[in-house]
């Protein structure tokens, strides 16, 4: 079946850095880009942005533009998130998403990250 | 940046009744417009897309309407595995960029 199978949860200290990957299965990995949302703890979804598994085309939001990397692995079906210079309010829970069409139609099981001293 | 406000932040209904969500927009997103539903501890589903288009497998009590600056979720009967919050969300073809809201937690009465 489609599906998005995600790193393990992880702590870092503030300052370091975190690469979660998200590895797709079930369908033809480069016929769909990927999405990263993010949710801190008992708050909303933030869209961290987008990646092309075709060509590697990029949009980042705004707001972490410079300390956001987004790339895939075609070979693996792979894609990655890694954030830079982390702060506690990093501290987030961080889903990978199919883009299909235009929206979100399949989710990774999301992944922990806490960032704390 | 388009800014996604939903109304009422929290709805209490009883099981067996209608439930209507809003979702406005800050400006025109033409029906580029997404509804989520998250329970606790799980990722979010998409249930609409489109506006108005039911995602695979999702129940006809779901249903999306409106275009431009305003948006309903209305789902018919509700029922016990409906309660959850959900989320609105716009996108914008190029580049993708895309907004939530801050969600509607939809609570039994």
């Amino acid at each position: 079946q489609v599906q998005l199978v995600q790193s393990g949860a992880e702590v870092k200290k503030p300052g370091a850095s975190v690469k979660v990957s998200c590895k797709a299965s079930g369908y033809t990995f480069t016929s769909y880009g990927i999405s990263w949302v993010r949710q801190a703890p008992g708050q909303g979804l933030e869209w961290m942005g987008w990646i092309s598994a075709y060509n590697g085309n990029t949009n980042y939001a705004q707001k972490l533009q410079g300390r956001v990397t987004m790339t895939t692995d075609t070979s693996t079906s792979t894609a990655y998130m890694e954030l830079r210079s982390l702060r506690s309010d990093d501290t987030a829970v961080y889903y990978c998403a199919r883009v299909f069409p235009d929206a979100f139609d399949i989710w990774g099981q999301g992944t922990m990250v806490t960032v704390s001293s | 940046e388009i800014v996604m406000t939903q109304s009422p932040a929290t709805l209490s209904v009883s099981p067996g009744e209608r439930a209507t969500l809003s979702c406005r927009a800050s400006q025109s997103v033409s029906s580029n417009l997404a509804w989520y539903q998250q329970k606790p501890g799980q990722a979010p589903r998409l249930l609409i897309y489109g506006a108005s288009t039911r995602a695979t497998g999702i129940p006809a009590r779901f249903s999306g309407s409106g275009s431009g600056t305003e948006f309903t979720l209305t789902i018919s009967s509700l029922q016990s595995e409906d309660f959850a919050v959900y989320y609105c969300q716009q996108y914008n073809n190029w580049p993708p960029l895309y907004t939530f809201g801050q969600g509607t937690k939809l609570e039994i009465k």
